[in-house]
């Protein structure tokens, strides 16, 4: 058990750009989650898979957020024409049906 | 809609001292009360949770919270604090044990200094 992984640990793009992000889960995890952290806030819900299924997509920002788990196994989550307000940390969890959620590190996303 | 209010931002307490942090939480339902610690460079981390039965819960780490139902609250003890304890500490509710549909809600967390 390697944890939740998450790459990159740090993105630095321009505004307007395009930018992807990765999550490894634990690898018997069946349920997978996307949240936001900004500076002096909590993590913020964005969206959550079970297996391959995006079961909740409805508080993910705006149009321009869109997460995938294609085989059930890592997800990406991409933000399409960057604004500086995307600037945060984006986190990942993972969790076995409904036990408790691990987290990763995060990608810490500065746009330009 | 469910919410959590942590009303401390900072909370500076001196090593080997006692140190209770505040969560205060609004929801439909029972909740389920979660409380994490996050270390600079690290990923959340659940110390503790509450989904029913003994309203004292024990967690890693040497920490308790108590659940009040009557003053909605579940708040976060530990007897003697240590210097590693230094960190963002965040309570959060959600309508299932780990997860699921709602996802959690976190509240904003409370910075712990610790003194030598």
């Amino acid at each position: 058990d390697t944890g939740v992984s998450q790459n990159p640990r740090h993105k630095i793009t321009k505004r307007g750009q395009n930018v992807t992000f990765r999550c490894d889960p634990i690898s018997e995890h069946n349920r997978l989650y996307w949240y936001r952290q900004t500076l002096g806030q909590g993590p913020e819900f964005l969206t959550y898979f079970q297996n391959e299924a995006q079961l909740e997509k409805s508080r993910l920002l705006s149009d321009r957020f869109s997460a995938e788990r294609p085989k059930g196994s890592f997800s990406t989550l991409e933000i399409q024409r960057t604004e500086q307000g995307d600037s945060a940390m984006y986190l990942c969890a993972s969790s076995l049906n409904n036990e408790k959620l691990f987290f990763g590190s995060g990608t810490q996303l500065s746009v330009l | 809609a469910q919410s959590v209010t942590q009303p401390d931002i900072h909370i500076t307490v001196s090593e080997g001292a006692s140190l209770e942090l505040r969560c205060n939480y609004s929801y439909g339902a029972t909740p389920y009360l979660f409380w994490y610690v996050q270390s600079p460079g690290q990923g959340l981390q659940l110390l503790l949770k509450y989904f029913s039965g003994d309203t004292l819960v024990q967690g890693i780490k040497g920490f308790e919270a108590e659940f009040k139902r009557s003053q909605s609250s579940f708040n976060l003890r530990k007897p003697s604090v240590h210097w590693s304890d230094a960190a963002e500490y965040f309570c959060a509710v959600g309508a299932v044990s780990g997860g699921g549909a709602d996802g959690l809600t976190f509240g904003k967390g409370t910075h712990l200094i610790i003194q030598p």
